[in-house]
């Protein structure tokens, strides 16, 4: 759900290792997820979506995992290298069905991947 | 593909005037564009949802008077801060869509907007 006002947690990782995003949804009927990378000072860039019907998807380095039981979504980086290191939002359209494309932004998550 | 290019990137102004901040799709129609604003380690929060030819579409708690939306074309769409005043100042960003394309929002690189 919507996360306005709290600020961010951070992850600070190793080069080289594994990085573990989580978000947590609260809208039972959500049937649409996707992650962003927000880098300082732009606009955020797609990443990977997952539908409901799915557990999981994998990308490039990048792995989504979707609990439905227990609401919760997650995003793996393998490797995870420098140019990681960024704001990670996950955003989900505000009912079931997508309303023209209408997000709403998770808290997002500050990735910090230490040489 | 799927570029949205937003503009200014950056901009500082006196209190009291007004700012425009353009949204452009460059090399897509978007049936859909929207504003976001962000506060500092903050996330993204909706402000307004524009349709090409019709009024905007506020979210709770934004002032339609204060933030005012055009959306002209199926390409452009902007997004004016009038009688600007220093806590205005922060982070928009808009991004645009489209149902054609079967994608989700695709974002321009926001405007910082500094209100003296």
């Amino acid at each position: 759900g919507e996360s306005v006002g709290l600020h961010l947690p951070t992850l600070s990782v190793q080069e080289g290792d594994n990085s573990i995003i989580n978000c947590a949804y609260s809208n039972s009927a959500s049937d649409y997820f996707i992650w962003y990378k927000q880098e300082s000072g732009k606009g955020p860039q797609f990443i990977i979506d997952i539908r409901s019907n799915m557990d999981k998807r994998q990308g490039q380095r990048v792995t989504v995992l979707l609990n439905k039981t227990v609401k919760h979504l997650s995003l793996q980086i393998a490797a995870t290298q420098p140019g990681d290191s960024a704001v990670y939002f996950c955003a989900e359209p505000p009912g079931r069905y997508n309303q023209g494309g209408k997000l709403i932004f998770g808290q997002g998550t500050e990735l910090s991947v230490k040489p | 593909g799927a570029v949205v290019s937003q503009h200014p990137s950056w901009v500082i102004c006196k209190s009291g005037t007004s700012v425009k901040i353009e949204c452009r799709s460059l090399d897509f129609q978007a049936t859909t564009m929207f504003w976001y604003r962000q506060f500092p380690k903050q996330s993204l929060m909706l402000m307004a949802t524009s349709n090409e030819g019709s009024k905007a579409t506020y979210e709770q708690g934004v002032e339609k008077d204060k933030f005012l939306i055009n959306h002209a074309s199926l390409t452009l769409s902007t997004l004016t801060v009038t009688s600007a005043h220093p806590e205005d100042s922060s982070f928009y960003i808009c991004s645009a869509h489209s149902n054609r394309l079967n994608q989700p929002q695709h974002f321009g690189d926001g405007t910082r907007l500094s209100i003296l």
